[in-house]
């Protein structure tokens, strides 16, 4: 089945330790999203790949950055993990930017927690 | 304000009710609407999606726009336990990349 997988599921880094989330997929698709979801909240999308053209929102903090070396992976790193970055961390990909409904394919996420 | 702020919930309901979730939303130029459902320890998955003002039915599932009111809802008739999990409203403008999600309520049906 095509996919998108995220590794590790639960993540515990202890705090200014940095750490680095994987995601994959098997969709073959353009766009790579990264989101920061809490608890009862908004999925906040951070930045997104569109193939190796990175775009990031204007209010993700610099302590977050990614790289995609190629079509199939994406990496999200939390270069000084502070405790309210707290989260669920939610890969997507979708095959274009535009048009409608340009689905979003979530993976299951990355649950980080922060000592 | 939030650009999308939705009824946060939680629903507890018993089988067979109808389940009503609602979405508001303050920027007119939302023109695309999608509902997503959520699992407990799973990514949201797309659920129904319009985009024009009215009712779009699928199976058990109606997604309701009222564009003027700026106000989206979603209906479950005849809920069943397999309902239950978070369902995200979203919306986004016309050839943007973005996606506006609401915070979710999660809905809870009981055997």
């Amino acid at each position: 089945d095509a996919m998108v997988i995220q590794n590790p599921r639960y993540q515990v880094t202890q705090f200014g330790k940095p750490v680095t989330l994987s995601c994959s997929q098997t969709l073959n698709h353009n766009v790579m999203y990264w989101y920061q979801q809490k608890s009862s909240q908004a999925p906040k999308l951070l930045f997104h790949y569109y193939d190796k053209d990175f775009n990031n929102e204007a209010d993700t903090p610099d302590n977050f950055q990614s790289r995609r070396p190629n079509t199939s992976f994406c990496f999200l790193d939390i270069r000084s993990p502070g405790l309210g970055d707290a989260a669920m961390y939610l890969c997507a990909t979708s095959r274009e930017t535009g048009g409608f409904p340009n689905e979003q394919f979530f993976g299951p996420g990355t649950r980080l927690t922060v000592l | 304000q939030k650009e999308v702020e939705q009824d946060p919930g939680p629903l507890s309901v018993p089988e067979g009710a109808i389940v009503s979730l609602n979405c508001t939303y303050s920027n007119s130029a939302f023109q695309y609407f999608m509902w997503y459902r959520q699992y407990s320890r799973k990514g949201p998955e797309l659920l129904m999606y319009t985009y024009s003002s009215g009712n779009k039915e699928d199976g058990r599932f109606t997604a309701q726009v009222d564009k003027s009111s700026k106000y989206i809802s979603l209906f479950i008739r005849d809920s069943q336990p397999s309902d239950s999990a978070t369902y995200l409203c979203a919306m986004k403008y016309p050839d943007d990349y973005k996606l506006s999600f609401g915070a979710g309520t999660t809905v809870t049906v009981r055997a």
